[in-house]
């Protein structure tokens, strides 16, 4: 199957600041990609989906001012969590999806995010 | 909204035997997809098989195979001949055939396989 690769697998970071996640296909154009959130022993819970040159779609509940997302190219897009909070701490996995894809997504390694 | 439910928070199952996870779902569109993930502690999300809505015939992936029963809106995933690294989060996922294709997610099953 097709690769995508997440990074970084593991962050801390301090109250306050900001950290960005880079989700990127390798071996394929990747039209859509989806960021979604898990917390410990829970589902996964979509938080946005970005169209490669527009605008990410965001999910009820989701605050867009704090989690940025970029999708710039069609292998790379970005979750960019700002002024994190304790509260932020989760894992984000990313997946993406091509127009010959379309019947599968592909998931990143995901990502654990800590806030101190 | 669709939604996916998984009633079995946790599941055990001897080495070697089979075991069946259940999964039905709530959707009022007619072309569908569904899928089983496997997560296992690495949290990897790995693809363990695909059932179109349109398709009568059940999916079946070597020691996997599912039960579709459309009309009850259900989606069991049965595991043959388990064995050890079978052990993980199972995931029933729900995906509309038009619009932004994203996945909607059941609660998750935990499997445990005892040697």
């Amino acid at each position: 199957g097709a690769v995508v690769s997440q990074h970084p697998s593991r962050v801390i970071c301090k109250s306050g600041t900001s950290v960005k996640i880079e989700c990127r296909s390798l071996d394929f154009q990747a039209t859509t990609m989806f960021w979604y959130r898990q917390f410990p022993k829970q589902s996964l819970m979509l938080m946005a989906t970005s169209n490669e040159g527009s605008k990410a779609t965001y999910e009820q509940g989701v605050e867009k001012d704090k989690f940025l997302i970029n999708h710039a190219s069609l292998t790379l897009s970005t979750l960019t969590v700002t002024s994190a909070h304790p509260e932020d701490s989760s894992f984000y996995i990313c997946s993406a999806r091509g127009d010959r894809e379309n019947t599968e997504a592909f998931f990143g390694q995901g990502t654990r995010l800590t806030v101190v | 909204a669709q939604t996916v439910t998984q009633s079995q928070p946790e599941m055990s199952v001897q080495e070697a035997e089979t075991v069946t996870l259940s999964c039905t779902y709530d959707t009022s569109e007619s072309d569908y997809y569904l899928f089983w993930y496997k997560q296992p502690p690495s949290r990897q999300m790995i693809l363990v098989i695909r059932q179109e809505a349109y398709k009568q015939q059940n999916a079946t992936e070597n020691r996997f195979s599912v039960n579709f029963q459309k009309a009850a809106k259900s989606f069991s995933l049965k595991i043959s001949d388990s064995q050890l690294g079978d052990a993980a989060m199972y995931f029933c996922a729900y995906m509309r055939d038009t619009g932004r294709r994203a996945l909607t997610f059941g609660s998750g099953t935990r499997l445990q396989v005892q040697p």
